[in-house]
């Protein structure tokens, strides 16, 4: 089954950790996304990659890090310098940069920093 | 403001039709879209609509687009219970890489 996973469902971390979230897809897609989703709030782009080892600030990168070193993978680090990282984070990949292209979803990692 | 607005809550009876509603802003948007989000998942593009077309049907949704007014609908027929779940209106610039930007979603609850 082709799709995108992404590790854990849940995450628990203390106040001043770095974490990484975990994105990987088997659909052979060019392009990867991550967005941040918080409650009322429509999705906030945070990193994107159209290319392995290439990637683009979206608009809310501050305290955010991402690497792009194999094509299937996109881990997402939030740092110690993110104000308010709880939220629920979303990754999402896309065959190629067309608005035709359908941009797929993963199920998603809620992070709780306590 | 805001590229895409949306309202935060629409409540339908089982069997009605539901109409989701959605403005934008940019009028070079290329591609519009409607995605749905069930509790605790990914978003699930439901159909898209080029901006050149005024009206798309794919088997319960229908989507009208009016670009004079900026304006997006998303009509389901016939709603059900399992249609119950977030909805999200997006748009998507060629000067934008064709990135969608999403709005604040909809929140659609069908009672039996």
């Amino acid at each position: 089954d082709g799709g995108i996973t992404q590790s854990p469902k849940y995450l628990f971390r203390k106040e001043g950790q770095n974490v990484t979230l975990s994105c990987e897809q088997n659909l052979n897609h060019d392009a990867m996304y991550w967005y941040r989703q918080d409650p009322g709030q429509g999705l906030r782009l945070i990193y994107y990659s159209q290319i392995v080892n290439d990637f683009q600030k979206g608009d809310i990168a501050e305290g955010y890090s991402v690497s792009r070193e194999k094509k299937e993978s996109f881990p997402l680090t939030v740092t110690s310098a993110q104000k308010n990282p709880t939220a629920f984070y979303l990754c999402a990949s896309k065959q190629g940069t067309g608005g035709y292209n359908e941009q797929f979803f993963g199920p998603g990692t809620r992070l709780t920093v306590l | 403001g805001e590229d895409v607005e949306q309202s935060l809550f629409l409540s339908v009876r089982e069997g009605d039709s539901s109409v989701i509603n959605c403005t934008y802003t940019d009028s070079s948007s290329t591609y519009l879209y409607w995605y749905k989000q069930e509790p605790g998942a990914g978003l699930q593009l439901l159909t898209y609509i080029f901006s050149n077309m005024d009206m798309k049907q794919d088997q319960r949704l229908t989507v009208l687009l009016n670009k004079k007014d900026k304006h997006l609908s998303l009509r389901i027929a016939d709603t059900q219970t399992g249609d119950s779940a977030i909805y999200f209106c997006a748009e998507s610039l060629s000067g934008g890489s064709y990135i969608p930007t999403f709005g604040r979603g909809t929140s659609l609850i069908v009672h039996p």
